[in-house]
């Protein structure tokens, strides 16, 4: 299995603030990566498809980059909504998996 | 619009049987993928497999191989999940998604469906 380490598991920040997290593959998978938002009792939300895109209607301070195994969900400017927990996923290959989550809290 | 809506909220014992259901509606449900997720209580995603509906072609990932069956029947476009005997430590959410790996517009999950198992 392709094992996805997400890092940090959770950061303090403020609004306004730019937001690093990261996602490293236990092997490469290409540019199969997704990355999702979910905000409590709600079902997650696709921000960036194809490690890079970014999914209809998303905000533009949402970014994606990498390829291979290094993966990096970046927000430009934190507001308010964002507040919520981050997952990546690949799926390069079965079973796809999940990173552990990075919950953004409020600083 | 694309949609999944899935069954409701379940509170079962230990030892039960269970299957939930997916209904896909405004797409071509027979010829697409759909993932099932887990998340436990306070937890992460897991993904714990996919179905195609056109032939019920499954991928089980190996943590929920032989834990859970997986299946579809296309006439009324439903994915299915199920388990034969329930334990506690099957309490969580469970999500239909339509298949992760398609790009574009592809981001159609169901609303959930909450599983209680307790004695």
């Amino acid at each position: 299995d392709i094992q996805m380490t997400q890092s940090p598991s959770s950061l303090s920040a403020s609004v306004g603030d730019r937001v690093t997290i990261t996602c490293r593959a236990s092997q490469g998978i290409r540019n199969d990566l997704g990355w999702y938002q979910q905000k409590p009792g709600k079902a997650p939300k696709r921000l960036i498809y194809a490690a890079s895109s970014l999914q209809s209607g998303v905000p533009s301070r949402f970014s994606g980059s990498g390829s291979g195994t290094e993966f990096t969900l970046t927000i430009s400017s934190l507001q308010p909504e964002d507040f919520a927990t981050y997952y990546c996923l690949q799926h390069n290959n079965y079973p796809l998996t999940f990173g552990g989550g990075t919950k953004v809290e409020i600083k | 619009e694309v949609q999944l809506v899935q069954s409701g909220a379940e509170v079962k014992k230990p030892g039960e049987s269970l299957k939930i259901s997916c209904q896909g509606s405004e797409y071509s449900f027979n010829t697409n993928w759909i993932d099932w997720v887990r998340q436990m209580p306070g937890k992460g995603l897991e993904w714990m497999g996919t179905i195609y509906p056109a032939d019920s072609d499954t991928r089980y990932s190996p943590s929920f191989q032989g834990q859970v069956t997986m299946s579809a029947d296309k006439s009324v476009s439903t994915a299915y999940l199920q388990w034969s005997s329930l334990k506690a430590s099957d309490t969580a959410i469970y999500y239909c998604a339509r298949h992760f790996a398609y790009g574009g517009d592809n981001d159609y999950w169901g609303q959930g469906t909450l599983v209680t198992v307790s004695s």
